[in-house]
């Protein structure tokens, strides 16, 4: 079935240092790939997505990189500030399942100041 | 337009009682999902519906059920509390790729 792998499981930081967080997914035809971002008690807030026709996408101090052969996608932070800790969710929509988003299993990204 | 609303946002239940947990999106989506969020875990789909009338198994449906008479609506019911059942809920909504998540419906089961 859909697999999403992310890693790592915590990732600690200190303010102002770059935090990257990598994903790895199984089906070559999924087409799109969201992160999600979930402070504490707070629904999960879609920060950045990706499709497959692009290798990088950036919005200010986020970027996602892309590697269809390799099945991975990344997620980069810099310049990190405290309000980026919280718990980061990689996605991928699996042309198999439909408009299913297959979830990984979260990276806790604590910004030290 | 106030997006995905989910009720209540919490609730205690006992071994064996049964409840439903409301969801509802006034963005005219047809897709809809129900996930479990259980501590410190990830999002596993226990439903999901493609438009009005039509619901599929997600990955952990044991224990739930869903219908979906209207595309605004997604109710999912739970017969039968079990411990194991304590977790948040999240209801999502999807048009095009984009999904949004509704607030979350905190249930502990004792």
């Amino acid at each position: 079935g859909e697999n999403v792998e992310q890693h790592p499981s915590t990732l600690s930081v200190q303010e102002g240092d770059s935090a990257v967080i990598k994903c790895t997914y199984s089906d070559s035809a999924s087409n799109y790939f969201p992160w999600y971002k979930q402070e504490l008690g707070k629904r999960p807030q879609l920060i950045i997505d990706i499709r497959s026709n692009v290798g990088e996408k950036k919005d200010q101090r986020i970027a996602v990189t892309l590697n269809k052969t390799a099945k991975h996608f990344s997620l980069h932070i810099t310049e990190t500030q405290p309000e980026d800790s919280a718990v980061y969710f990689c996605a991928a929509r699996f042309k198999a399942a439909g408009n299913k988003l297959t979830f990984g299993g979260g990276t806790r990204v604590l910004v030290k100041p | 337009n106030a997006g995905v609303t989910q009720t209540p946002k919490f609730r205690i239940l006992k071994i064996g009682q049964s409840m439903t947990l409301q969801c509802a999106q006034d963005m005219n989506h047809n897709y809809m999902y129900w996930y479990r969020q259980d501590p410190g875990m990830g999002l596993k789909l226990i439903y999901y519906s493609v438009g009005a009338g039509i619901t599929d198994k997600g990955e952990v449906p044991n224990g739930y059920n869903v219908s979906r008479s209207t595309t605004e609506d997604f109710p999912l019911r739970l017969e039968l509390a079990a411990p194991s059942q304590t977790s948040v809920y999240f209801c999502a909504s999807t048009i095009g790729e984009t999904q949004y998540f509704g607030p979350g419906t905190r249930l502990l089961v004792l």
